[in-house]
C-alpha cells in the first residue's frame, strides 16, 4: 500500500477563517511534507517533517502552521488567508529524508479557494 | 544551484506514436532522477526512477536512462495511448541538503487523441 490520504479534497474559505487540512499515510514513513501548486506549474516545497519534528520551512508566512502530531499525521492550519493563497495543497511522505533514492509518494491534495 | 529543464509542452500526439519528453539537469555530483506524472485532478505519481549513471528505469512503456555525459534523463514510450494524457514533470534529488528534497522542472502536458 502506496497510498497518501489527504482531506478535504475541496475547501472554500474566507479570509478571515480558520481551517486545517489534514494528511495520513500507513506506509510507516517516517518523512512528510507539505506542498503547493499553482495551476500550470510544478509542486513547491514548504515544509518538512523529519521524525516528527520540522526540519525546513521554505520561508513560508506564518498565516500557514504545520503540525505533526505523530508519526502517521500531518496537518496544515490555515489562518489569515489571502486570495493568491488558492492552490492544490499536496501531502508527500518518504521512508526517511536522507537516504538516497528515496521515493516520495503523494497524496491527491487539498483544492483551497480563498474568497 | 540544482537546476532540472524540461521541453515546453503541449506536446500532442495520436494514439499509438512515439513520445519523447527531454529533460536536462544541473547538479553537483549524481543526483537521484525521477520522473512523476500527475493527471488531472489528482496528486503526483511516480513514475519511475534512477539512481546512478547508466541505470535505465521502466514502467507502464515508459522508459528513461540517466545520462551522465549528457546530463540528461529522457521520457520514452514507444506507442502511446488516450489514457497517458498527463502532465509529466521531470525532478532531481540532490546528494547535498541532507534531505529529499525534490527539484523539479517546469513539467511537460502531454495530450494523446484517438
Amino acid at each position: 500500500d502506496t497510498e497518501v490520504t489527504q482531506t478535504p479534497k475541496h475547501l472554500v474559505m474566507g479570509m478571515t477563517n480558520k481551517k486545517s487540512l489534514k494528511c495520513e499515510q500507513h506506509m510507516g514513513h517516517r518523512a512528510m511534507y507539505w506542498y503547493k501548486q499553482k495551476a500550470k506549474k510544478p509542486p513547491e516545497l514548504m515544509f518538512v517533517y523529519s521524525y516528527e519534528k520540522l526540519s525546513i520551512n521554505e520561508s513560508v508566512p506564518s498565516r500557514f502552521s504545520p503540525e505533526c502530531p505523530n508519526s502517521s499525521l500531518l496537518n496544515l492550519h490555515l489562518h489569515a488567508l489571502q486570495p493568491e493563497d488558492s492552490a492544490l495543497y499536496l501531502c508527500a511522505s518518504s521512508q526517511d529524508n536522507v537516504q538516497r533514492g528515496n521515493i516520495q509518494y503523494f497524496g491527491a491534495g487539498t483544492r483551497l479557494s480563498v474568497l | 544551484g540544482d537546476s532540472v529543464t524540461q521541453m515546453e509542452g503541449p506536446v500532442t500526439l495520436s494514439e499509438e506514436a512515439f513520445l519523447t519528453i527531454n529533460c536536462t539537469y544541473t547538479a553537483t555530483g549524481y543526483p537521484s532522477l525521477f520522473w512523476y506524472v500527475q493527471y488531472p485532478g489528482e496528486g503526483l505519481q511516480l513514475l519511475l526512477k534512477a539512481t546512478k549513471a547508466d541505470d535505465k528505469g521502466s514502467n507502464k512503456g515508459f522508459e528513461a536512462t540517466y545520462r551522465k555525459e549528457t546530463t540528461s534523463f529522457h521520457l520514452e514510450k514507444g506507442s502511446v495511448q488516450v489514457s497517458d494524457s498527463a502532465v509529466y514533470f521531470c525532478a532531481l534529488s540532490p546528494l547535498s541538503g541532507g534531505y529529499n528534497k525534490l527539484i523539479f522542472g517546469a513539467g511537460t502536458r502531454l495530450a494523446v487523441h484517438p
